[in-house]
């Protein structure tokens, strides 16, 4: 089964700071997604950012980029130039690729607080 | 604007109360879940739908049922609720392949008493 783990319940940062926040996942498959998603307080979770694994180049959008690193299972996202309304509660999700389903698995979640 | 519907945002009801959680879509997306969230957990798959008709049970039992009988609708039901159903529970619909994500409504608070 896969699973994805977020190793930090909670991170802090200094507004236009930089901040990189974890995740692995386990997996026996060589084409599947990854995806961070962002959920602030009481509102609707949104996709920030994905990444294909068949792509070696890191996915960007904006300020926030990812590291992917497939042979270690990781794939982190670094939040550049961090500003108050980052504030939220960020997951890692996995999904298998094509065809096989479109479960996702997410992680336990990252709580970002962006101090002033 | 496409966006998923939620309603309603927050529920309070008392035990063995029969409750729906409604969630539409307007994207035209066949496929629809519904996830269990609860404070420092992962997101569960309790329900899924591929199109019109078809309805799975995902990887958390659950003893809620839904039903899909127009691709933007896609309720969820408990029948007696119990404290033990109290979570946020959260919509989420994605175009055929899933690959660029799931588009996520602004979930159902339930608080059963």
């Amino acid at each position: 089964a896969q699973t994805v783990t977020q190793s930090q319940p909670e991170m802090s940062v200094q507004e236009a700071e930089t901040v990189t926040l974890s995740c692995t996942y386990d997996t026996s498959e060589s084409d599947y997604y990854l995806f961070w998603y962002k959920q602030p307080p009481s509102r609707q979770m949104i996709l920030v950012i994905r990444q294909e694994a068949y792509k070696q180049q890191n996915a960007t959008e904006n300020r926030f980029s990812v590291n992917f690193q497939k042979a270690a299972k990781s794939f982190s996202l670094k939040i550049s130039d961090s500003q108050l309304g980052d504030a939220a509660m960020y997951f890692c999700a996995y999904r298998r690729g094509w065809n096989t389903g479109n479960q996702f698995y997410f992680g336990t979640g990252t709580s970002l607080t962006v101090i002033p | 604007e496409a966006d998923i519907y939620q309603t309603p945002r927050y529920l309070v009801i008392g035990t063995g109360k029969k409750i729906t959680l409604e969630c539409s879509q307007t994207m035209g997306h066949d496929k629809m879940y519904w996830y269990q969230q609860d404070p420092g957990m992962e997101l569960h798959l309790i329900h899924y739908s591929y199109g019109v008709n078809s309805t799975e049970k995902g990887d958390l039992s659950s003893e809620s049922t839904v039903s899909r009988i127009r691709t933007e609708h896609f309720p969820l039901t408990l029948e007696s609720a119990r404290p033990s159903h109290t979570s946020q529970y959260l919509c989420a619909s994605s175009e055929g392949t899933g690959h660029y994500g799931y588009t996520f409504g602004s979930g159902t608070r339930l608080t059963v008493v």
